[in-house]
């Protein structure tokens, strides 16, 4: 499959854990981007890499959240002392660069369970 | 925060019939995206139209959109039950990151 993947598919942890997830973009995507989708909500916009450099940043992106793409292939977003409202579905998209906008394509997401 | 706001929230219809979904949006954009998300399933792209473009097909898929109004409406043609789905409309600007709207959610039924 060459698609988008994302690792765990599910994390369920304590509240104040730290939890780390994985995407894995579709090869050749130079554009990488991590969204947040709770329930009977459209996704929202986290953070966004272009290669290796992160270039933008939302507000929600708390000083609790940290995200790499260190060799500009896959990418970790990391959530310290995690919260109940953290529990969401985290979704990772690539897409590659295009100056005039191309779709971007979606892994399957990481479920959060914060308890 | 979301962008905007797609209308109707449900949408119940019968297979065969149209389904009309309607998006509008509050800034100047790049280009418009829907995409449809089933339960248990990843977002998928439908159709991407471009702030030049006053209307696009794709498939039973028609896409319009309105800039003076900062609306768009998705028309999906001789509707399946497979097409039973979350659809959500996604506006871009600047590096192209997606703004979503609060989706519709359709309900096709045999």
């Amino acid at each position: 499959d060459t698609g988008v993947s994302q690792n765990p598919r599910h994390k369920i942890t304590k509240r104040g854990q730290n939890v780390t997830f994985r995407c894995d973009p579709i090869s050749e995507h130079n554009r990488l981007y991590w969204y947040r989708q709770t329930l009977g909500q459209g996704p929202e916009f986290l953070t966004y890499f272009q290669n290796e450099a992160q270039l933008e940043k939302s507000r929600l992106l708390s000083d609790r959240f940290s995200a790499e793409r260190p060799k500009g292939s896959f990418s970790t977003l990391e959530i310290q002392r995690t919260e109940q409202g953290d529990s969401a579905m985290y979704l990772c998209a690539s897409s590659p660069y295009s100056g005039s906008g191309h779709e971007q394509f979606f892994g399957p997401g990481t479920r959060l369970t914060v308890l | 925060s979301q962008q905007g706001e797609e209308d109707p929230q449900a949408l119940s219809i019968q297979e065969g019939e149209n389904a009309t979904m309607n998006c509008s949006y509050k800034t100047s954009i790049n280009n418009l995206q829907w995409y449809r998300q089933n339960s248990g399933r990843g977002l998928v792209h439908l159709i991407l139209i471009r702030s030049n473009e006053r209307e696009k097909h794709s498939g039973r898929l028609r896409v319009t959109l309105d800039t003076s109004k900062k609306s768009s409406s998705l028309l999906i043609t001789a509707s399946r039950a497979a097409d039973t789905a979350s659809y959500f409309c996604a506006t871009a600007t600047g590096f192209q990151k997606l703004v979503f709207g609060t989706g519709t959610r359709l309900l096709v039924s045999p």
